[in-house]
């Protein structure tokens, strides 16, 4: 069974500091997809990237940057001087590849809030 | 243009009382599903379908049943609504599900409260 885990479940920090949310997943798969997505507070999910389990390459755009390492089954996402407009709750996710029992589905982390103060 | 959309996209209702959401796609895409997001923001998957067929059934209670007239479609009725009920409903679609997992893309969802 696959799982992910958000261990915090809310971060403060002031605009301009860098913050950085943790996702750790578990999965029985070789080959698998990993997903940051955002919910800002109008609460549509919005989607950040898409990872496959075959490229550790980090990853950065614009303010934002992920950093994968299967060694560590660890997939974090980090914020860059952080703005108000960053204020939202960041889902973590993954999904198997076909083959497997549970392909084509998203297994989401918890969530973190995050909330960016002026 | 709305790439995926849901209506209605508030529904109150009190239970015992039969509803259903839409969700429809312009993407093209072969893959529709629902998840519920719960009062703690817990994203779950409920159904999956691929071109009209159900694919993922993931233990949600027979009062609620999918229904794919078209790929571009894909409604949730529920029966016999209970409190417990009360929720986000999402729905999302993706291109194929055939090879490596595709990137969903989300409705804006549905907020479901039973009175």
């Amino acid at each position: 069974a696959q799982k992910v885990t958000q261990a915090q479940t809310e971060i403060s920090v002031v605009e301009k500091e860098d913050v950085t949310l943790d996702c750790v997943y578990e999965t029985r798969d070789t080959t698998y997809y990993l997903f940051w997505y955002k919910q800002p507070p109008s609460g549509e999910l919005v989607f950040l990237i898409r990872r496959n389990s075959f490229d550790e390459q980090n990853e950065i755009s614009g303010r934002y940057s992920w950093n994968f390492q299967k060694s560590t089954s660890s997939f974090n996402f980090t914020i860059t001087a952080s703005q108000v407009v960053d204020s939202a709750v960041y889902f973590c996710a993954l999904s198997e590849a076909a083959g497997g029992t549970s392909y084509g589905k998203l297994t989401f982390g918890q969530g973190t809030i995050l909330t960016v103060h002026p | 243009d709305t790439a995926v959309s849901q209506t209605p996209k508030y529904l109150v209702t009190q239970m015992g009382n039969d509803k259903s959401i839409k969700c429809e796609q312009n993407l093209g895409h072969d893959t529709m599903y629902w998840y519920k997001q719960d009062s703690k923001k817990f994203l779950k998957i409920m159904f999956s379908y691929n071109n009209k067929e159900l694919i993922i059934n993931e233990t949600v209670p027979n009062r609620f049943s999918p229904k794919s007239p078209d790929k571009a479609h894909l409604n949730l009725h529920i029966n016999s609504l209970e409190l417990g009920d009360s929720a986000v409903y999402f729905c999302a679609s993706s291109q194929d599900r055939v090879a490596l997992p595709d990137t969903q893309y989300f409705g804006p969802g549905t907020r479901l409260t039973v009175l």
